[in-house]
């Protein structure tokens, strides 16, 4: 079946750059999504990205996708206390069906 | 344009009561969906919908169901509520053919 793997906790100091990192295994997949999570929030959709794409940057975050490994990863540029909070992957497959996500990476923020 | 709205925000309920959690989104998205969220599980496909009329079961249906007799409405009910239901329920839509799919805040549910 579907499988999207992240690892749980990232920390990284302010300013730095954080790198997410996200492995999926439907090669069908259409669709690839990061979407940020504070403590007792909704989820904010950050960005999305086609499989026919291999990069999009947008403002402070870049996403690159390697589809022949089945790699995402979310850059944030400039790291800053607001940006933490879990961050999900999600892919969607191309039938009619949802969002399969990963469990989340808890991105730590160091002064 | 209120994007996706869910209500309510939190609800308590006994063990083998009924419910109904709404939702609603005013963008004409074609696809709707329901998850629900378990700590350490991420989240997890409950139903989904194409379009009026249709729906389907995602990866966690039992114990739930929905109707979609609007474009803009797609409720989920729990018929007889379990303690295993207690969860975070999000509600989510985007247009058919994929792209941006936006999330309501979410109902906290409790099952005593």
């Amino acid at each position: 079946g579907e499988d999207v793997e992240q690892s749980l906790f990232l920390s990284v100091r302010e300013g730095d750059s954080s790198v997410i990192n996200c492995t999926y295994t439907d090669s069908s997949s259409t669709y690839l999504y990061w979407y940020k999570q504070e403590p007792g929030a909704g989820l904010q959709l950050l960005t999305y990205i086609f499989s026919n794409m291999d990069m999009k940057q947008d403002q402070r975050l870049t996403v690159l996708l390697n589809k022949k490994d089945k790699h995402l990863s979310l850059r944030i540029a400039d790291t800053q206390t607001g940006d933490s909070a879990i961050y999900f992957c999600a892919e969607r497959a191309g039938g009619a069906d949802g969002l399969t996500f990963g469990k989340g990476t808890h991105l730590i923020i160091q002064p | 344009n209120a994007g996706v709205t869910q209500t309510p925000k939190f609800q308590v309920l006994k063990t083998g009561q009924s419910m109904t959690l709404q939702c609603a989104q005013d963008m004409n998205h074609e696809y709707m969906s329901w998850y629900r969220q378990d700590p350490g599980m991420g989240l997890r496909l409950i139903h989904y919908s194409v379009g009026a009329g249709i729906t389907d079961q995602g990866e966690v249906p039992n114990g739930y169901n929905v109707s979609r007799s609007t474009t803009e409405d797609f409720p989920l009910r729990l018929l007889s509520a379990a303690p295993s239901q207690t969860s975070v329920y999000f509600c989510a839509s985007t247009l058919a053919g994929g792209g941006e799919q936006y999330f309501g805040p979410g109902t906290r549910l409790t099952v005593t």
